[in-house]
């Protein structure tokens, strides 16, 4: 089966303004998930979906980040206005069940550099 | 606040050999864990799982041992191979909860 589709896969920006990604999950996967990881650090959930709806979005901060699933499919990830501190990989999980009992797969990632 | 902790950030181990990666949890409530591989460039790999029900699960050259009293756990690889070599990410969650809480990595290197 085809796997989790990102990109871009690199982008370099600078602070103040917006990038957004984009990710595909696994057909018939309907619980997808945003991570960033910082250099060093282990992924970070950001948002989870249920189909078209929002499971978990505590830690996004809601100030700058946004995501939407639309029809329950592909996903964006937005950042407006960028910091320096949003440099990371952003990694797209999918699963066929909500939670992790299962095990995601992750897709390559996106690595932002904000300059 | 780290609730999975990797404290070796590396790992050296000769071809042949058992590679031991050791995690700790502090939160009691968790009740799946699992292991992650990550190469260079690439998204994490679903490598190995265990529930809490459970002290041991064996998938052919990887095991991992659950020791909840200690909340400690356990990546056994034996034996050991060149493509092992990545980095290796403990994760938590509770079966009601949805997030993977996921430690900082260690870095495996197999040595030929």
């Amino acid at each position: 089966e085809a796997g989790v589709a990102q990109s871009p896969r690199y982008k370099i920006i600078e602070k103040r303004q917006s990038v957004a990604f984009w990710c595909n999950p696994i057909s018939g996967h309907a619980t997808l998930y945003w991570y960033q990881q910082i250099l060093g650090q282990g992924p970070k959930l950001l948002i989870q979906f249920q189909n078209n709806g929002v499971v978990d979005d505590s830690q996004l901060p809601k100030d700058r980040f946004s995501a939407e699933r639309l029809k329950g499919v592909d996903s964006t990830l937005k950042i407006q206005p960028a910091k320096l501190e949003d440099s990371a990989v952003y990694l797209c999980a999918s699963s066929q069940t909500t939670g992790g009992n299962y095990g995601y797969t992750f897709g390559s990632g996106t690595r932002l550099t904000v300059v | 606040d780290q609730q999975v902790k990797q404290n070796s950030p590396s790992l050296s181990v000769q071809e042949g050999r058992i590679s031991i990666l050791n995690c700790d949890y502090t939160n009691s409530m968790f009740d799946y864990f699992l292991w992650y591989k990550k190469y260079p460039a690439e998204g994490p790999t679903f490598l190995i799982s265990i529930s809490s029900i459970k002290d041991k699960n064996e998938d052919g050259r990887f095991t991992v041992f659950l020791n909840k009293s200690a909340k400690h756990l356990s990546l056994h690889i034996v034996p050991s191979q060149p493509g092992d070599s990545a980095v290796y990410f403990c994760a938590a969650s509770t079966y009601s909860g949805y997030a993977l809480n996921f430690g900082k990595g260690t870095s495996l290197l197999v040595t030929p």
